[in-house]
C-alpha cells in the first residue's frame, strides 16, 4: 500500500530556530511536494522536486528551502523560523509518468507551532 | 491563470441522503486532471476520485461520483448514501497538463453529516 511518512505529527519550536521537517515515501515516486495549509486558504505549494537533487519553487517559497539527496526523502527547512510559519505542513508524492492522471499521495501532516 | 473555486464553505446533510459538493475551475489548458480529496479532522489527505479532461464518462468510485460538465468548467462531487464517517473537509484540485504534477487546490468545503 502507498505510504508517505512525515517525521512528526506535532512540533513546537522557537522563533529564530532552524527547523527540519522530514518526509519519506516508499513508493519509488519521482515527484515529491511540500504544502502548507492554513484555515480559509486551502493548500499552498511551497516547493516540489521531480528528481533527486532537483527542486522547483512553488507559490510561497519565501523563508523555506528544501533538500532531496535520496529519491525517497524530501526535507523542508525553515532557515530561521518565524511565528507566521505556524501552520499545518503536508508532504505528498506522485509518479511522474502517466501525465495528468497520477494522484498525489499525502502524509498525515505536521502541525508546527512557532513560539 | 489556473484557479479552483469551491463556493460552499460548509454543508450539512442528513445521514443516508446524497449530497453534492460544488467545484468550478478555470484553465486554458486542453489537457488537465481533476481530483477530489477528503481530509478528516485527524489531518491526512485521502484521494477519492479522478476525472481527466478527455474522459467522456463521469468517474465513479464506490459511493463517490464526479459530475463533470466540461463546457461549464465544473466538477462536482456527489456522495451517495452519506455516512457519519463522511464528515470531513473536501478539497477539489486540478493538475495541469505538461506540469511536473503540481496540483492547484480549492479552499475546501466542510461537510457535516447529521444522524
Amino acid at each position: 500500500d502507498v505510504k508517505v511518512t512525515q517525521s512528526s505529527r506535532y512540533l513546537v519550536k522557537r522563533t529564530g530556530e532552524k527547523v527540519f521537517l522530514e518526509c519519506v515515501q516508499d513508493m519509488d515516486h519521482e515527484n515529491m511536494f511540500w504544502y502548507r495549509q492554513d484555515p480559509g486558504l486551502g493548500l499552498r505549494l511551497i516547493y516540489f522536486s521531480y528528481d533527486v537533487k532537483m527542486k522547483e519553487k512553488g507559490d510561497i517559497p519565501e523563508g523555506y528551502s528544501v533538500s532531496r539527496e535520496k529519491k525517497e526523502r524530501f526535507s523542508l527547512i525553515l532557515e530561521s523560523a518565524s511565528t507566521n510559519q505556524t501552520s499545518m505542513y503536508l508532504c505528498a508524492s506522485s509518479l511522474r509518468i502517466g501525465g495528468v492522471n497520477q494522484p498525489q499521495h499525502f502524509g498525515d501532516g505536521t502541525r508546527l507551532s512557532i513560539l | 491563470a489556473q484557479k479552483i473555486t469551491q463556493t460552499q464553505p460548509g454543508m450539512f446533510v442528513q445521514e443516508k441522503e446524497a449530497v453534492t459538493l460544488d467545484c468550478t475551475y478555470d484553465t486554458s489548458d486542453q489537457s488537465y486532471g481533476l481530483f477530489w480529496y477528503k481530509q478528516p479532522s485527524s489531518g491526512e489527505m485521502i484521494f477519492l476520485i479522478y476525472q481527466g479532461s478527455y474522459d467522456e464518462q463521469n468517474a465513479t468510485e464506490g459511493r463517490y461520483s464526479l459530475n463533470f460538465q466540461k463546457a461549464r468548467k465544473s466538477a462536482n462531487l456527489v456522495i451517495s448514501a452519506s455516512q457519519l464517517g463522511d464528515s470531513a473537509m473536501y478539497f477539489c484540485a486540478m493538475k495541469r497538463g505538461g506540469s511536473q504534477g503540481n496540483l492547484i487546490f480549492g479552499k475546501g468545503t466542510k461537510l457535516s453529516v447529521k444522524p
